[in-house]
């Protein structure tokens, strides 16, 4: 098993331009997450899933969009890219709700926009 | 928001030394749960315990959850250098679909 894979692992962007960053994991799960990781500010969500076809919002949800149209996929999507959103990108996805499991984690994606 | 704050930031062990590192959280909770990142790496999970639990044990790690004041540590017995990672304390709320994360404790070991 592969686990979460998270691609690319690196991308430069310049200011306005769109990409999506792909999270697949093969371990039937059913919850998917987005997370950011900043120097000094730890992980923060930005947005989620808990199954094929719904999403919601995290904490820090603006300039991003998500979509969950088959199970093992959760792609995230910037539609225009600032500055600000230059940060490492961690998916991660678990089997049930996380009062009883844990979080599995991809490698990261490093965006860093110009 | 963040929720766990761990304490200290940075902590700088010799090898066969222990380490503790402490997370303090502001609301109620279902478990909480402990990170590994190794640089440029993702987060691996350690160990989980519920609010109902005061102690755990696995392997060299121990933790221990004290609801009543809201705080939590993790002991890393006879540290090895290949310990040297940041350490991460997560909370799960009531309704358990998100993890929220503190910023983390970054510990170095020594040969």
């Amino acid at each position: 098993n592969a686990g979460v894979t998270q691609t690319p692992k690196f991308r430069v962007l310049k200011t306005g331009q769109s990409m999506t960053l792909l999270c697949a994991q093969d371990m039937n799960h059913e919850y998917m997450y987005w997370y950011r990781q900043d120097p000094g500010m730890g992980l923060r969500l930005i947005h989620y899933s808990v199954g094929e076809g719904t999403t919601a919002k995290g904490e820090v949800p603006d300039g991003y969009n998500v979509s969950r149209l088959k199970k093992q996929n959760f792609l995230l999507g910037l539609e225009s890219a600032a500055p600000s959103q230059t940060s490492v990108y961690f998916c991660a996805s678990s089997f049930s709700t996380l009062n009883t499991g844990e979080l599995f984690f991809g490698e990261g994606s490093r965006l860093t926009v110009l | 928001s963040q929720q766990g704050e761990e304490d200290p930031q940075a902590l700088s062990i010799q090898e066969g030394e222990n380490a503790t590192m402490n997370c303090s959280y502001k609301t109620s909770i279902n478990n909480l749960q402990w990170y590994r990142q190794n640089s440029g790496r993702g987060l691996v999970h350690l160990i989980l315990i519920r609010s109902n639990e005061r102690e755990k044990h696995s392997g060299r790690l121990r933790v221990t959850l004290d609801t009543s004041k809201k705080s939590s540590s993790l002991l890393i017995t006879a540290s090895r250098a290949a310990d040297t990672a940041s350490y991460f304390c997560a909370t799960s709320s009531i309704s358990g679909y998100a993890l929220n994360f503190g910023k983390g404790t970054s510990l170095l070991v020594t040969p």
